[in-house]
């Protein structure tokens, strides 16, 4: 058991740019979650994998966000377009299926746009 | 939808002392679980505690434990013996128990506890 990794850790890119962060869960873990937190707040949720199937999506994830998780395995966090406002640390989690199980989080991804 | 609030921003405590971290909740579900999350300076988050809210019994994890007032829907951290590596951000968080596939978790806003040597 390796964790939950996500790379790149570190991300600085200019307005405008597109950015990709990739996931990689708990083997066996079937969720997998996304997570923005910015510097004072806590983590917000941005969407949910049950397997391959994206489940649920916040309002929070604009047209410019898109995440896959294909074959149900590592997942994808594409940012289009990228803003200042898009600044924040993207936090990716997975979990076993069943009720209230432990979610377990990783480092984190921080993009700064500039 | 659920909300969880931390009104505390920063708390400091002596090395070996006891500290105490407030949380309130607000949700129309009965079944939910309640858990604090430690984020430390090295930023990865991890489980310090949880809660199921069908138990009575308040949960503790050797030097962790809570104290559950589901009618009051507060749910307060007590840290015992505390030590320099517990300073970091301390974040509650609020889980629906659901036959769905809905299992997210609802975050505070975090407080930031300070351990003093």
């Amino acid at each position: 058991d390796t964790g939950v990794s996500q790379n790149p850790r570190h991300k600085i890119t200019k307005r405008g740019q597109n950015v990709t962060f990739r996931c990689d869960p708990i083997s066996e873990h079937n969720r997998l979650y996304w997570y923005r937190q910015t510097l004072g707040q806590g983590p917000e949720f941005l969407t949910y994998f049950q397997n391959e199937a994206q489940l649920e999506k916040s309002r929070l994830l604009s047209d410019r966000f898109s995440a896959e998780r294909p074959k149900g395995s590592f997942s994808t966090l594409e940012i289009q377009r990228t803003e200042q406002g898009d600044s924040a640390m993207y936090l990716c989690a997975s979990s076993a299926t069943g009720f209230g199980n432990t979610i377990y989080f990783g480092e984190g991804s921080w993009l700064t746009v500039v | 939808a659920q909300t969880v609030t931390q009104s505390q921003p920063e708390m400091s405590v002596q090395e070996a002392e006891t500290v105490t971290l407030s949380c309130t909740y607000d949700t129309s579900e009965s079944n939910y679980y309640l858990f604090w999350y430690k984020q430390p300076p090295s930023r990865q988050m991890i489980l310090v505690i949880r809660q199921e809210a069908y138990k009575q019994q308040n949960a503790t994890e050797n030097r962790f434990s809570v104290n559950f007032q589901k009618a009051a829907k507060s749910f307060s951290l007590k840290i015992s013996d505390s030590q320099l590596g517990d300073t970091a951000m301390y974040f509650c968080a609020f889980m629906k128990r659901s036959t769905g596939a809905n299992s997210k978790l609802t975050f505070g806003k975090g407080i930031t506890l300070s351990v003093r040597p």
